[in-house]
């Protein structure tokens, strides 16, 4: 089965922590999205990579790293430097010729 | 002004209801329409995606898009309980740079038995 999967489904962080957010896809998309959903908010773009070992800042990339050294792989890192990282997170990927965009099933993070 | 704008709802129907959820946009540059059911705690599920004005079917939902009025409808018959959930509409440019959507902030259905 082709699809997008994310790890953890739960993600504590402490004061001061980097945490690291996986996203994998085995759908052969060449574009890969991050994106931040809060209550009442939609979706906001953080990071976005169209090929292997490139990428590009969204709206809110303020607080976050990114790395794409696999095509599959599109590994997210929220720093301390974001002050208010307490979100779902979701990641989504999009292939070469197309417009719409398929995401995982998230991962919610917290704040102890 | 958000770029794209979606009544949040919720809206309450009873089972058996035609569902209308609409979201309205600004600009005109947008080319693909997308909607999307999220259940709660879940990932977005791509329900429907249009270029460009007018209708698609695809069995319960129809999907509209009228780019003179920068409009669009998602319309649902014979409303399910298994229908609740968020519905966010999204949109595209016809560019070749970010190829990012431009997602509204979602509407929350709940369909009673």
């Amino acid at each position: 089965d082709g699809g997008i999967t994310q790890s953890p489904k739960y993600l504590f962080r402490k004061e001061g922590q980097n945490v690291t957010l996986s996203c994998e896809q085995n759908l052969n998309h060449d574009a890969m999205y991050w994106y931040r959903q809060d209550p009442g908010q939609g979706l906001r773009l953080i990071y976005y990579s169209q090929i292997v070992n490139d990428f590009q800042k969204g709206d809110i990339a303020e607080g976050y790293s990114v790395s794409r050294e696999k095509k599959e792989s599109f590994p997210l890192t929220v720093t301390s430097a974001q002050k208010n990282p307490t979100a779902f997170y979701l990641c989504a990927s999009m292939a070469r010729g197309l417009e719409t965009q398929y995401f995982g099933p998230g991962t919610r993070l917290l704040v102890l | 002004q958000k770029e794209v704008e979606q009544d949040p709802g919720p809206l309450s129907v009873p089972e058996g209801a035609i569902v209308s959820l609409n979201c309205t946009y600004s600009n005109s540059a947008f080319q693909y329409f997308m909607w999307y059911r999220q259940y709660s705690r879940k990932g977005p599920e791509l329900l429907m995606y249009t270029y460009s004005s007018g209708n698609k079917e695809d069995g319960r939902f129809t999907a509209q898009v009228d780019k003179s009025s920068k409009y669009i409808s998602l319309f649902i018959r014979d409303s399910q309980p298994s229908d609740s959930a968020t519905y966010l509409c999204a949109m595209s440019l016809m560019d070749t740079g970010r190829r990012a959507l431009t997602f509204g902030s979602g509407t929350r259905l709940q369909v009673q038995p």
